[in-house]
């Protein structure tokens, strides 16, 4: 039973273009949702959280949209850079739960 | 800053041997996880423990063991490998429950043959 979805294994965008990662998620009980980011042969490292409340949160960069009707979020990278080159994670929480579920992953290739 | 700090990085082990990953945070979290990553998977729970004295399964904690030695330290024990558990694992810390940021190890490549 995957809870978080991440249906795209992989995804290219050309350099300076808009790239759009998508996530969905079966549990109602989450209200909090991360976008993380993971190099070859390194750890996963965060990049941007959302809580239930909001429907929006930027960093720069980086936009994570939340529709909650839908049970769907989507990282936006404006303008994607070839550094932006990785695997994407999603994951999501209940309040009070200590268990992160992650989605299976997106690859990103930025094109120059 | 060392973070979240795993070893051994590279393993390779024989069908049937044990062997034991150790992990260490220096940042006084709460909670501490271990986690395998393989294709198409996604990163997995295999165990958790919310705090010193306390561990609960994830998702797939068949095959494994785990100790929570103290508030830093959370070590994952392979008992009987099997080529089955040839995965990447990530050790992972958390401040506390939900709402908080998981910070991630870099990470043990381990391989059985």
């Amino acid at each position: 039973d995957q809870q978080v979805k991440q249906n795209s294994p992989s995804l290219s965008v050309q350099e300076g273009r808009i790239s759009i990662l998508n996530c969905d998620y079966t549990n109602s009980m989450f209200d909090y949702f991360l976008w993380y980011k993971k190099y070859p042969a390194e750890g996963p490292t965060f990049l941007i959280s959302i809580s239930s409340i909001k429907d929006k949160n930027e960093d720069g960069r980086f936009t994570v949209f939340l529709n909650k009707s839908a049970k769907h979020l989507s990282l936006h990278i404006v303008p994607s850079q070839p550094g932006d080159s990785a695997v994407y994670f999603c994951a999501a929480s209940a309040w009070g739960a200590q268990k992160l579920v992650f989605g299976q992953g997106t690859r990103l290739t930025i094109n120059p | 800053n060392a973070g979240v700090t795993q070893t051994p990085k590279f393993q390779v082990l024989k069908t049937g041997q044990s062997m034991t990953l150790q992990c260490a945070q220096d940042m006084n979290h709460n909670s501490m996880y271990w986690y395998r990553q393989d294709p198409g998977m996604g990163l997995r729970l295999i165990y958790y423990s919310a705090s010193e004295g306390t561990t609960d399964k994830g998702e797939v904690p068949n095959g494994y063991n785990v100790s929570r030695l103290n508030k830093r330290e959370f070590s994952l024990r392979l008992e009987s490998a099997a080529p089955s558990q040839t995965s990447v694992y990530f050790c992972a810390s958390r401040p506390g429950a939900s709402g908080n940021t998981i910070y991630f190890g870099e990470g043990s490549w381990l391989t059985v043959v």
